[in-house]
């Protein structure tokens, strides 16, 4: 089975722009996490999403927001990018909200200039 | 509200163990460990859910005390592939508010 994967893996924004990262769950799971990485760090928990309905959100401005499809893959997005939006994106997938290991896609590297 | 976890940074030779304490100062419905290396999404490695439980993978186990609101990894014998950042995440809030909060790490270096 394929595992979480997230698009694209690389991107160089501008202060100011608006950015939308996309992650694919493994087949079967319902939930996607989004996860912010600043190097150095643990990862800062953003949202929860499962059934496509939000189930947890983390302290992060309404500048980020995000949702979850029918076939539950999910779009971040970022507006107003300012510079210390630069991190790594993780997006990690479960089969149930709580409870359950999640796995976790290779990232995406944003980069705000 | 995030764990706290402790040591921050262990240096072992092939063939050690070492301990990796996480503890909050919330009550702890679950706690999440993983590894990460270097440039590497963060890997599951175990999920304790009851106060008590524990659990081991091969050379690597965890307990979770909920009375006292920690857990702790033991890794036995460590191999080089052990090394990594290990990450202790607990699950906090309840209803709509669920959220996986994750402490800032230990790194573990096996050295030959």
């Amino acid at each position: 089975d394929a595992g979480v994967t997230q698009s694209p893996t690389h991107l160089i924004k501008t202060r100011g722009q608006q950015v939308t990262l996309r992650c694919s769950p493994i087949s079967g799971h319902k939930s996607v996490s989004w996860y912010q990485q600043v190097l150095g760090q643990g990862p800062q928990f953003i949202f929860q999403y499962y059934e496509k309905e939000e189930r947890g959100r983390g302290n992060f401005p309404d500048r980020f927001s995000a949702r979850q499809f029918p076939n539950y893959s999910s779009e971040l997005n970022v507006n107003a990018l300012l510079l210390g939006d630069s991190a790594l994106y993780l997006c990690a997938s479960s089969r149930e909200g709580r409870g359950y290991e999640q796995y976790f896609g290779p990232g995406t590297r944003l980069t705000v200039t | 509200q995030q764990p706290v976890q402790s040591p921050q940074a262990v240096i072992l030779r092939e063939g050690e163990d070492a301990v990796i304490n996480c503890s909050s100062s919330k009550a702890l419905y679950s706690v999440h460990w993983y590894r990460q290396k270097h440039g590497e999404a963060p890997v599951f490695l175990m999920i304790l859910l009851k106060g008590g439980e524990q659990k081991g993978h091969e050379k690597i186990s965890a307990s979770f005390n909920e009375k006292k609101q920690q857990s702790s990894l033991y890794l036995t014998a460590s191999q080089l592939s052990y090394s990594g950042t290990y990450f202790c995440g607990t699950e906090m809030g309840a209803g709509n508010n669920r959220k996986l909060i994750w402490g800032l790490g230990t790194s573990l270096a096996v050295n030959p």
